[in-house]
């Protein structure tokens, strides 16, 4: 089965600043790989598919990037309702799935 | 609007069985599949299993092969999540997610909190 570890597994930053998160799967798994946000008592939010794609409605203040084995998520200037978690996943090996741990990002 | 509804909470005794449904609405349901995610108090995202609405093939994850059953009814576009044996780890919120590997798990359900208890 294809693992997936994310780094780090907590951030503490302030609103504006740049946050970089990473996702690093055991093997390739070309571009299928997600982004979800989760908010406390809330269903998860899908943010980017496909390693960089945005869903729609979400803002381009996220964007997503690699392929193969190492991804990584980007937001470009924090803003107050982006604390939350955030989690990858792979859909790599359709129809069976793996989520990343989670990367928490609370305020400092 | 596209969206999925999930049945209410449920209290279960360790032992017993416990049936989610996730009702879809706003789209076609057969042209999707549904996965089932859970999340333990405090925890992270575990992905249970995949149906397909078109035909019902199924996948599951190794860890719940034999206690879980996902099926899916196309008259009324509703899935269902069954697990078995429960145990006092199974709590947890259950959610129902639309599933494609193209575009991810783009819409989800509200969530659905299964406590077991004695």
């Amino acid at each position: 089965d294809i693992q997936l570890t994310q780094s780090p597994s907590f951030l503490s930053a302030s609103v504006g600043d740049r946050v970089t998160i990473t996702c690093r799967a055991s093997q390739g798994i070309s571009s299928y790989l997600a982004w979800y946000q989760q908010k406390p008592g809330k269903a998860p939010k899908l943010l980017i598919y496909a390693a960089s794609t945005l869903q729609s409605g979400v803002p381009s203040r996220f964007s997503g990037s690699g392929s193969g084995t190492e991804f990584t998520l980007t937001i470009s200037s924090l803003q107050p309702e982006d604390f939350a978690t955030y989690y990858c996943q792979q859909l790599n090996s359709y129809p069976l799935f793996t989520f990343g741990p989670g990367t928490k990002v609370d305020i400092k | 609007q596209v969206q999925l509804v999930q049945s209410g909470a449920e209290v279960k005794k360790p032992g017993a069985s416990v049936k989610v449904s996730c009702k879809a609405s706003g789209y076609t349901f057969t042209s999707y599949g549904i996965s089932w995610v859970r999340q333990a108090p405090g925890q992270g995202l575990e992905w249970m299993g995949w149906i397909s609405a078109y035909n019902g093939n199924t996948n599951y994850a190794q860890k719940l092969q034999g206690r879980v059953t996902m099926t899916t009814d196309t008259s009324t576009s509703t899935a269902y999540m069954e697990l078995r044996s429960l145990r006092s780890d199974d709590t947890a919120v259950y959610y129902c997610a639309r599933a494609t590997m193209s575009h991810a798990f783009d819409i989800w359900g509200q969530g659905t909190m299964v406590t077991v208890s004695s």
